[in-house]
């Protein structure tokens, strides 16, 4: 069954750095887009990033251009974000995501999520 | 950048009831549109993708229709297990980005 599988929340402080990882399994993880969506009560459910197989195309929201990354080891079925520069409006349940097909942002799969807290 | 709006924001009915929610985008998405229902402490599901194409394993009393900038969710029946909130979500051809609406909760009344 697939499984996706978020960690690396916590509380950091403005400015700040913090690094998400995500450990997929149960499904042939090289052949599927992969997507970061984040949900705060303030911001409603926001699509954060996604990231094409092999990690060649990486497409971001304009909230965190600049800011956030994303990446994947195909070899390790793990997808990641990293996060630079840390603002208090990015507070918030990250939660990772399966692409159903091709790059169309259509999520199937959803981890449980790792919350993000930004404060000083 | 394309917003959705989502309306009512809150639909109180009873089981059995149909159930219709609208999304509004404000340009043309074609038929981009994905419908998410999610539940308190869960993850969103995926209902519906491409406007109209029913996700593996959601029950036939869902469905969605609309092309361009208006969309609509019917659940034809509401059965206890549906009272949740229900996001639309569309995906733009350039720039390639994705947004959510704010969702209707549908709840008991």
């Amino acid at each position: 069954q697939v499984q996706l599988v978020e960690s690396g929340g916590g509380l950091v402080k403005p400015g700040g750095s913090l690094r998400l990882s995500c450990a997929a399994s149960g499904f042939s993880f090289s052949d599927y887009y992969m997507g970061w969506i984040r949900q705060s009560p303030e911001r409603g459910l926001e699509w954060v990033s996604c990231i094409s197989y092999s990690g060649t195309n990486l497409y971001y929201a304009d909230s965190v251009k600049g800011r956030f990354t994303i990446s994947r080891d195909n070899a390790k079925n793990s997808l990641y974000l990293q996060m630079n520069s840390l603002r208090a409006e990015d507070t918030a349940l990250y939660y990772c995501a399966r692409d159903l097909r091709l790059g169309n942002y259509y999520f199937d799969y959803w981890g449980l999520g790792t919350l993000v807290t930004v404060s000083s | 950048e394309i917003v959705l709006t989502q309306s009512p924001a809150t639909l109180s009915l009873s089981p059995g009831d149909r159930a219709t929610l609208s999304c509004r985008a404000s340009q043309s998405v074609t038929t981009y549109v994905a419908w998410y229902q999610q539940k308190p402490g869960q993850a969103p599901r995926l209902l519906i993708y491409d406007a109209t194409d029913r996700a593996t394993g959601i029950p036939a009393r869902f469905s969605g229709s609309g092309s361009g900038t208006d969309f609509t969710l019917t659940i034809s029946s509401l059965e206890p297990e549906d009272f949740a909130v229900y996001y639309c979500q569309q995906r733009s051809n350039w720039p390639p980005v994705s947004s959510f609406g704010p969702g209707t909760k549908v709840d008991l009344k």
